[in-house]
């Protein structure tokens, strides 16, 4: 079974502030797939990133960085001098090679960012 | 551009009646599915399908069903309608196992009263 834990609920900053949205995640198989998505007020889901099991290699595109640790299960994401736009609730998921292209969610995280 | 759609985006029913939701995507993904969204439950998958004639079953999927006769529509059925069936449903595709071309519906707003 596979299994996605986004331990913060909510967490609320002021922008120009860093903050670090966490994932904790379990599967069994060997070959998975890690995604981060975006849901804002609106509440379509945009996607952000997919990583998968064999590159554990930190990416940073502009002020979103996400870093992959195998050794502790995480793939934590982070936003670099917040806005006010990036208020929204995040979701952390995982597709294991044996789920096929099932998606298993975390909870979500509710990041409000103040002015 | 492909797309995938989902309809109607609000709906409100009573409880016990039968209510059908639909969604259609155009990018001629075999991989459907069916998720709902609930506070401090992330999105949970009901039902899914990998192509035309199957379907599976998701871990909530009870008093859920869906059909696949084409590739392009995977309509969600809620038998009889429950309070705890209140929910935002999404419907998604994708190209090929790994969540390669992963593509949402924009959502529909669910209410059993």
């Amino acid at each position: 079974a596979q299994k996605v834990t986004q331990a913060q609920t909510e967490i609320s900053v002021v922008e120009k502030e860093d903050v670090t949205l966490d994932c904790v995640y379990e599967t069994r198989d060997t070959t998975y797939y890690l995604f981060w998505y975006k849901q804002p007020p609106s509440g379509e889901l945009v996607f952000l990133i997919r990583r998968n099991s064999f590159d554990e290699q930190n990416e940073i595109s502009g002020r979103y960085s996400w870093n992959f640790q195998k050794s502790t299960s995480s793939f934590n994401f982070t936003i670099t001098a917040s806005q006010v736009v990036d208020s929204a609730v995040y979701f952390c998921a995982l597709s294991g090679v044996t789920s096929g292209s099932r998606l298993t969610f975390g909870e979500g995280t509710q990041l409000t960012v103040n002015p | 551009d492909a797309e995938i759609t989902q309809s109607p985006r609000h709906k409100i029913t009573e409880t016990g009646r039968q209510v059908t939701l639909a969604c259609h995507q155009t990018w001629n993904h075999n991989n459907m599915f069916w998720y709902r969204q609930d506070l401090g439950h992330g999105l949970r998958l009901i039902h899914y399908s990998y192509g035309v004639h199957d379907t599976n079953k998701g871990e909530v999927s009870d008093g859920y069903s869906v059909s696949r006769s084409n590739t392009e529509d995977l309509p969600l059925t809620l038998e009889s309608a429950a309070s705890s069936q209140t929910s935002v449903y999404f419907c998604a595709s994708s190209e090929r196992s790994g969540g390669y071309g992963y593509t949402f519906g924009s959502g529909t707003r669910l209410t059993v009263v």
